[in-house]
Formats: structure tokens, sequence, C-alpha cells
């Protein structure tokens, strides 16, 4: 089976700062590893993926995310915050791409001018 | 390109009566999963169709089906809806289950309140 941690239901960070958002997984078999952003009353975007290529995994809109199979973790970080980030964030795992996803409980980002 | 579609947008039904929910995949994806966010969660597998054959299910009851139509469209019936069923419900579609560099594209979901 499969499960997926987020630490922290909500984080608040001011606009310029670092955005850090934990995952932690896991998993019997090498997982995939997904990061989604949803926007109110909208679907899931998927930000990106990590499916055993680089353990840096670069996304859109400037996030990334590591991938460390010592500490079963895939952080999802972001340099410089805007406003516009300001979201629901889920971590999500997967033991095929395609196949079903397991998602955390989302982590809420806002964004303080 | 077009995108993932479902429909209705909104939905309200009170407790045991049937719901349908329908979804539209991405161009060029013959896959499609379900799945159930109740407010303030993240989203929960219900099913997977691929080739029209229910390819996975996750913990819910049979009173939630589906079907998967030639043109690869997809159905979410809930027979006997109760009050926890209240919640957006969201489709993703895909390629095949099981190419390396795949990923589920996700319409934007039906919210479903049961009074």
């Amino acid at each position: 089976a499969q499960s997926v941690t987020q630490l922290g239901s909500h984080v608040s960070v001011s606009e310029g700062a670092l955005v850090l958002l934990r995952c932690n997984y896991s998993s019997s078999v090498p997982p995939y590893l997904f990061w989604y952003v949803q926007y109110p009353n909208q679907g899931l975007q998927l930000l990106l993926k990590y499916t055993s290529a680089a353990t840096l995994v670069k996304g859109i809109n400037g996030f990334e995310a590591e991938f460390k199979k010592s500490e079963t973790s895939f952080h999802l970080t972001k340099p410089s915050a805007h406003m516009s980030d300001a979201a629901e964030y889920f971590c999500a795992v997967s033991d095929n791409a395609g196949n079903m996803l397991t998602f955390g409980g989302g982590t809420r980002l806002m964004v303080k001018p | 390109e077009t995108g993932v579609t479902q429909s209705p947008t909104h939905l309200i039904k009170t407790r045991g009566q049937q719901v349908t929910l329908r979804c539209s995949s991405q161009s060029g994806h013959n896959t499609v999963s379900w799945y159930q966010q109740a407010l303030g969660q993240g989203p929960q597998f219900i099913f997977q169709y691929y080739r029209e054959e229910e390819n996975g299910r996750g913990n819910f009851p049979p009173r939630f089906s589906g079907l998967q139509f030639p043109n690869y469209s997809s159905e979410l019936n809930v027979n006997a809806l109760e009050l926890d069923d209240s919640a957006l419900y969201l489709c993703a579609s895909s390629l095949p289950p099981g190419q390396r560099y795949n990923e589920q594209f996700f319409g934007p979901g039906t919210r479903l309140t049961v009074l």
C-alpha cells in the first residue's frame, strides 16, 4: 500500500520569500511522485513529476522538487513566492505512471504582500 | 487539443437519489480515472476504466459504478446517495497504464451536494 503525508495543512509566506512544501511518501515499489496545484473551484494542474530519471525535477511556474529516497521525501520548493502562487498543493504517489494516484491531504499556501 | 471536460458543473440531490456524472477524455487518451475530493481533503481514487473495463478500484462501495464508452468518455453513477457523498468529483484521462512518461490530466470537476 502507498501513502503520502504532507506536513503542514497551511503554510504562509511573504511575497518574495522561499516556498517549501513538505511531502513524505511510503511505497513498497519504486514510486512515481507528483505535485499538483488546485486553484479555488478548479481541477488539478500538474506542477511536476518524478519518474525515476533525475532526482531534481523542475516544473512549471518556477517550482522544483527533489526526490530523496533515503528520506522518502519529495519536497516542493520555489525560490521566490508570488501572490499568484496562493493555492492548494497536493503531493501524490503512484506505483506506475498512469495508474491510480494516492494523494496527501494537501497544503494551502498563503502569500502575504 | 481539447482538454478533459466534465458535466454538469454543479448538482444538488437529496438522500437516496441516484446521480450520473459525465466525463470526456482529452484527445488521444483512452484511460479514465475518477476521484472523490471531500471538502478540505485530498482526492481519493474511486476507479479507473481502460478499454471499457474497470481497471482498478479504490475503497468505495458497489453503489459507486462506472462506464466507459467506445469514444473513451465515461460516466460515474452513484446510487442511494448519502450525505457523505457530497464532494467534488474529478475525472482524469491518460494514456494506457504503465507507460513511463504517462500522466493524468484532470477536468474541472463536478460539485455534488447531497441534502
